[in-house]
């Protein structure tokens, strides 16, 4: 059974920083794309980030360019987001999702999320 | 960056209604587009990838057309299970985004 399982969110001030992990298994890790996708309270999905199978490209949403940083070990099963200079506006719930093909980014299997809140 | 426009923000209908939800993108997508549907406090489930397959397990009554720029997700016979807001996205590059959802109601 595929299973993602994202931890790491909590509350943090603006300025700071947060790293989210997402632990992966009953797939191949390494043959897949993923990403991270967020959701503010009350509103739609966005997408923050992409990589590829081996790590060679990364893609971000505008937003959080220079800011975010996506990664992941394939020897672990894991994805990573690092947060940087987090802002009121990251406040979110981050899902990690699997691309669905080799080579295409949408997402047949979610994590359950975790809450990102940044607030003083 | 590719933008997605879907309409309508929101959509009441009965059970047995045939509910039709549009998703416009700001340039030609080809077929890359999805469709979810996310109830309250869970994730987003997959149910139409490449505009208009059939994700595995999703009921035959959810369909999707188009191409190019137009896309519509229709639901033959709206099922109480099926009260939920739904979402396009496309993937023609692997910067991606998502319309800003469809919420379908009960009437």
């Amino acid at each position: 059974e595929v299973q993602l399982v994202e931890s790491g969110g909590g509350l943090v001030q603006p300025g700071g920083s947060l790293r989210l992990s997402c632990a992966a298994s009953g797939f191949t890790f390494s043959s897949y794309w993923m990403s991270w996708v967020r959701q503010a309270p009350g509103k739609g999905l966005e997408w923050v980030a992409n990589i590829k199978q081996d790590g060679s490209e990364k893609y971000y949403v505008d937003s959080v360019k220079g800011r975010f940083t996506i990664s992941r070990d394939n020897a672990k099963n894991s994805l990573y987001l690092q947060m940087n200079s987090l802002r009121a506006e990251d406040t979110a719930v981050y899902y990690c999702a699997r691309g669905r093909g080799a080579n295409t980014v949408n997402f047949d299997y979610w994590g359950q999320g975790t809450l990102v809140t940044v607030s003083s | 960056d590719i933008q997605m426009t879907q309409s309508p923000s929101t959509l009441s209908a009965s059970v047995g209604d045939r509910v039709t939800i549009t998703c416009r993108a700001s340039q030609s997508i080809s077929s890359w587009l999805a469709w979810y549907q996310q109830k309250p406090g869970k994730a987003p489930k997959l149910l139409i990838y490449k505009a208009s397959s059939l994700e595995s397990g999703v009921p035959s009554r959810f369909s999707g057309s188009g191409s190019g720029t137009e896309f519509t997700l229709t639901i033959s016979s709206l099922q109480p299970d099926d009260f939920a807001t739904y979402y396009c996205q496309q993937y023609n590059s692997y910067s991606l985004t998502f319309g800003g959802g469809t919420k379908v109601e009960i009437k």
